[in-house]
């Protein structure tokens, strides 16, 4: 079974921009949760997606954004780039909703760098 | 509110050595899950183990064994025999209710050959 796949796994941008990162969960799981890691803040949860509709949501500012498709695959999106957000955004899947509940399978991340 | 506690930034053993990652902490929920996850260089985050806050039996998977305290909110983790492969970051993280996976701050082990 394929695992979790992110694209793309870098990205460089300029402040101001915006940026749309990927995640493809596993197959048969259908909940998709987002977290941004830095070496300041730690791991920071940022949004879980199950069945199109977001469940929880962390403490970011409304520039990040995320969605779910009906085949589970989840984008996010962040808007209006700033340096504080360069980081290392990681996607987990998990069969069934709840973060916590069930073993969440990890990608490999998308290393963001905002110029 | 719920955190993680570990203090340990770095820690570096020499190969074959034990190693005793610490994890604490704080919850006001009587049932929550505790998670530990490795990081390797690559950044993928590895699931190690969950354990539910009812069950305080000991764990051991081959040469990773975890001692779950309630008494004293801990949630440590030993390798034993450390190999350069157990050079990662590890996290420990917690859950309760319908929140978001609460992690901590990680602890950065390196095995020395």
């Amino acid at each position: 079974k394929a695992g979790v796949t992110q694209t793309p796994r870098y990205l460089i941008k300029t402040r101001g921009q915006q940026v749309t990162l990927s995640c493809s969960p596993i197959s048969g799981h259908r909940s998709v949760s987002w977290y941004q890691q830095t070496p300041g803040q730690g791991l920071q949860f940022l949004f879980e997606y199950f069945s199109e509709t977001q469940r929880n949501k962390g403490n970011f500012p409304g520039r990040f954004s995320g969605r779910q498709f009906s085949n589970s695959r989840s984008e996010m999106n962040v808007s209006t780039l700033e340096l504080g957000d360069s980081a290392l955004y990681l996607c987990a899947s998990s069969p069934d909703a709840g973060t916590g509940y069930n073993e969440q399978f990890f990608g490999p991340g998308t290393r963001l760098t905002v110029l | 509110a719920q955190k993680v506690t570990q203090a340990q930034t770095e820690i570096s053993v020499v190969e074959k050595e034990d190693v005793t990652l610490d994890c604490v902490y704080e919850t006001r929920d009587t049932t929550y899950y505790l998670f530990w996850y490795k990081q390797p260089p690559s950044g993928e985050l590895v699931f190690l183990i969950r354990r539910n806050s009812f069950d305080e039996q000991n764990e051991i998977s081959g040469r990773y064994s975890w001692n779950f305290q309630k008494s004293t909110s801990s949630f440590n983790f030993t390798i034993t025999a450390s190999q350069v492969v157990d050079s990662a970051v590890y996290f420990c993280a917690l859950i309760f209710g319908n929140e978001k996976l609460t992690f901590g701050t990680g602890t950065r082990l390196t095995i020395i050959p």
